[in-house]
């Protein structure tokens, strides 16, 4: 059975203060690992999609990197307009798994 | 924002009734999904689409039923609403099944 696991389940940063948001995962093999971010009251928004450990992508103060177990979302000099909840999700490679099995996500507060 | 709507995006019910959410897209996209959304538990599918009138299960599909009869629309009917089904609802859509997933804004449902 697909899993993931994020950690913490809450992060307060100081405004420019750097971390990083982990998400483990176990999949009978990784066809992608996807990282949402979702404000309260509101959909998750479409951030990042991984696909082979070593990848890398980028997106304003936000980098998501990808290994063979985890996957971590740095943020860089965050801003208060960052805080939200971000999730991950994973979706197995086997053909006729469309399914997107999601974490429960860390809410991140960034204080002024 | 991807152009998904979901209707109504409150609503409170009584046990036993049943309950129909909408999921409307604008994108002519063939795949569509229903998730719900619990305090402790990732995002959960419930069923999915991949074409009109094409409909399989997802992990929590007991109590749901699904209908796709035009590519814009799919229908999540719950025929006797549950205190259980107290959630909130999500859409999600794609061009296929392997790739990125877009959510709507949700239905929020409360059953007394």
């Amino acid at each position: 059975e697909d899993q993931v696991t994020q950690s913490p389940e809450a992060l307060r940063l100081q405004e420019g203060e750097s971390s990083s948001l982990n998400c483990s995962y176990t999949v009978s093999g990784l066809r992608g690992l996807f990282w949402y971010r979702q404000d309260p009251g509101k959909g998750p928004e479409f951030l990042f999609t991984l696909y082979s450990a070593g990848e890398e992508k980028e997106k304003e103060r936000l980098k998501a990197t990808l290994t063979k177990k985890e996957s971590f979302l740095h943020i860089t000099a965050p801003k208060p307009e960052d805080s939200a909840t971000y999730l991950c999700a994973v979706q197995a490679a086997n053909f006729g798994n469309e399914k997107l099995t999601f974490g429960t996500g860390t809410r991140l507060t960034i204080i002024p | 924002d991807a152009g998904i709507t979901q209707s109504p995006r409150h609503k409170v019910t009584e046990t036993g009734t049943p309950v129909t959410l909408r999921c409307h897209q604008t994108e002519n996209h063939r795949y569509m999904y229903w998730y719900r959304q619990d305090p402790g538990h990732g995002l959960r599918l419930i069923h999915y689409s991949y074409g009109v009138k094409d409909t399989d299960k997802g992990e929590v599909s007991d109590g749901y039923s699904v209908s796709r009869s035009k590519t814009e629309d799919f229908l999540l009917t719950l025929e006797s609403a549950t205190s259980s089904q107290t959630s909130v609802y999500f859409c999600a859509i794609s061009d296929s099944g392997r790739s990125t997933q877009y959510f709507g804004p949700g239905t929020r449902l409360t059953v007394l």
